[in-house]
């Protein structure tokens, strides 16, 4: 399976302030997805990016509140723009490989 | 209506036990089934994944799939306190995306 890093490991970021996760993988892959997990909930799927075009974001999910880079197949960011204490969570990027995803550690935020 | 549902438990085993986990699925087009295991503070680990009915099985974990039934199970044998852990169920509906249910949270007691 695929190697995923993710930074930063854990933030704690004021109320309208942005943050940029970046996430890292040791091969190239062709999709590259970013998840949400609240606490105690499971995770959700916020958008899927895809390198060379634009990200396709999930219902409930804009691009304004979270755009998303994929500059090449090893590497992509998601922002959380103008948080807010709803905003905290973990989220998680994962890769497709060998039809499984594979998820990197996580980025804890918390947003006061 | 959920599209994966999951028990959210606590499922309580003592060790060395079998432990059963259910998951049932909404959409009859899925085509693929995973179990992921994730421990508290960490990030989901893919144990099993399944795509054809009948059983697979995978040193203590076995899963199974009825697709006529829209189920999916996962069982551990010989249960161990390190298995203790929430265990998510994803669905795939033939594209990448997962839809994952809410996790039970299994507890082996020694």
């Amino acid at each position: 399976s695929a190697v995923i890093s993710q930074k930063p490991s854990r933030d704690i970021c004021q109320r309208g302030t942005s943050l940029t996760i970046q996430c890292q993988v040791d091969s190239q892959v062709t999709m590259m997805f970013w998840y949400r997990q609240q606490p105690g909930q499971s995770l959700t799927l916020i958008a899927t990016a895809n390198q060379g075009s634009e990200a396709t974001y999930e219902s409930g999910f804009v691009i304004d509140k979270f755009p998303i880079s994929r500059p090449n197949l090893t590497f992509s960011t998601l922002t959380v723009s103008n948080m807010s204490p709803e905003d905290s969570s973990i989220y998680l990027c994962s890769v497709d490989s060998l039809n499984s995803q594979y998820f990197g550690p996580g980025t804890r935020l918390t947003v006061t | 209506q959920k599209e994966v549902e999951q028990n959210s438990g606590p499922l309580s085993v003592p060790e060395g036990a079998i432990a059963s986990l259910n998951c049932t699925y909404s959409d009859r087009v899925s085509q693929s089934f995973f179990w992921y295991r994730q421990y508290s503070g960490k990030s989901p680990e893919l144990i099993m994944s399944i795509y054809s009915n009948g059983d697979k099985e995978d040193g203590r974990f076995t899963a199974q799939l009825n697709k006529a039934s829209q189920y999916v199970s996962l069982l551990i044998r010989d249960s161990q306190p390190s298995d203790s852990a929430t265990y998510l169920c994803a669905v795939s509906l033939g594209t990448d995306k997962l839809i994952f249910g809410t996790g039970t949270r299994l507890q082996v007691f020694p």
